[in-house]
């Protein structure tokens, strides 16, 4: 089983602040996603990265693939209270998904 | 366009008691489709993934089984219900190998009591 650590687990912080989050494997892998999750629904896909040093942008969020795919961040600029939630790394393809990052922003 | 209905939201069970979940895909064809299982807060348990129709593949030997009985169905089962199948389960659908990630549906929590 290929393994996805996340980091941090739990992150606070104010309304207007930056953040980044980690995903990481010292696996290769062929493709990863990252989701949002609200209390009680279903995560909800944002990206998916594909090529070794892949920058995607969606509005205020950044996510970057490493060059040796095994490896992505996610940077949110001037966080929201809408932001909150838990975001999920995950290789749909190979059946893995990292633990989470449980987001809250304060107003 | 592809939706995702996955049934009930919400279910209290008795120790002992059987389970059935439904989740049902429209608007594609021969989807992948699998069931996870989500403690609080956390990362998804990969339960069962189908490839097609009666093509069951497990990830974690437990107290479930899964269905397709149709191409475009599949179910999560349990004959006896244990405290510790509580949980928050998620079915969802990809593309073929699933490159671009998977759609999830809106998933059902189950308390065993």
């Amino acid at each position: 089983t290929q393994l996805l650590e996340q980091s941090p687990q739990f992150l606070s912080i104010q309304e207007g602040e930056n953040l980044t989050v980690y995903c990481n494997s010292s696996s290769v892998f062929s493709s990863l996603q990252w989701y949002r999750q609200e209390p009680g629904e279903g995560p909800v896909l944002l990206v998916t990265v594909v090529t070794g040093g892949e920058v995607k942008k969606l509005k205020r969020l950044t996510f970057q693939f490493g060059d040796a795919r095994k490896d992505s961040s996610l940077h949110i600029t001037a966080a929201q209270p809408g932001d909150t939630g838990l975001y999920l790394c995950g290789s749909a393809r190979q059946l893995t998904f990292g633990s989470g990052t449980q987001l809250t922003v304060l107003p | 366009s592809q939706t995702i209905h996955q049934w009930p939201a919400t279910l209290v069970q008795p120790v002992g008691s059987p389970l059935s979940l439904e989740c049902t895909v429209e608007g594609t064809s021969n989807p992948n489709l699998y069931w996870y299982r989500q403690a609080a807060g956390r990362g998804l348990q990969l339960l069962f993934y189908s490839v097609g129709i009666g093509q069951i593949s497990s990830e974690v030997p437990q107290n479930l089984s899964a269905s397709r009985p149709q191409d475009r169905q599949f179910i999560l089962s349990s004959k006896k219900l244990l405290l510790s199948d509580s949980g928050f389960y998620l079915c969802a659908w990809s593309v073929g190998q699933a490159n671009y990630g998977y759609t999830f549906g809106s998933g059902t929590r189950l308390t065993v009591v």
